[in-house]
């Protein structure tokens, strides 16, 4: 059974520039949420989409946006690089969300220089 | 405000010797707890879920315990390959409601041979 993917695994972009990053749940999974995980913070939630809707959303600034498609894969997107953004990215996926355990992906790897 | 707190930050251990890693919770509305482990480089790998006070779940070396206002991961004769940061968090929620996960900044372990 495939677990999470997520791409790309490494990523190095410039202040200002935007960056799309991508998600395939596991096979069946209808709940993709997405995390940033650094240092100083630990894991903070960004967002979670459950059948194509925005389901709940942590507080990050609107740079930050995502969305799910038919398919339950999901994309998040974000605008006007900072230097802060620098992170991993860790998207999570679950039957229907919550309490029947969350999956993780490998995470993706963002450089902001 | 929910917030979730792990100690101790860091925890060295001679291969054998037993220990154990606390998570302290502040939640509304406690609808699980969830314990993870990361290793470098990795997304974290979900190890277990707990729902009520008093109830305990084993793996392997690894048994975890959950009251009303903590948790416990207990590691029994810990093993090099046991070495990772181990990662807690709640999930709230009312009714039918669920919210997002809420990590704490992890217990990173490391077991010497």
């Amino acid at each position: 059974k495939a677990g999470v993917t997520q791409t790309p695994r490494y990523l190095i972009k410039t202040r200002g520039q935007q960056v799309t990053l991508s998600c395939s749940p596991i096979s069946g999974h209808r709940s993709v949420s997405w995390y940033q995980q650094t240092p100083g913070q630990g894991l903070q939630f960004l967002f979670e989409y459950f059948s194509e809707t925005q389901r709940n959303k942590g507080n990050f600034p609107g740079r930050f946006s995502g969305r799910q498609f038919s398919n339950s894969r999901s994309e998040m997107n974000v605008s006007t690089l900072e230097l802060g953004d620098s992170a991993l990215y860790l998207c999570a996926s679950s039957p229907t969300g919550g309490i029947y355990g969350y999956t993780f992906g490998s995470g993706t790897r963002l450089t902001v220089v | 405000e929910d917030q979730v707190t792990q100690s101790p930050e860091a925890l060295r251990l001679q291969e054998g010797e037993s220990s154990s890693l606390n998570c302290s919770y502040t939640v509304s509305g406690l609808r699980g707890l969830f314990w993870y482990r990361q290793d470098p480089g990795k997304g974290p790998e979900f190890l277990f879920t707990l729902y009520s006070a008093g109830e305990e779940k084993e793996k392997e070396r690894l048994k975890a315990t959950l009251t009303k206002k903590e948790s416990f991961l207990h590691i029994t004769a810990p093993k090099p390959e046991d070495s990772a940061t181990y990662l807690c968090a709640v999930q709230a929620g009312y009714g039918g409601s669920q919210g997002n996960l809420i990590f704490g900044k992890g217990t990173k372990l490391s077991v010497k041979p």
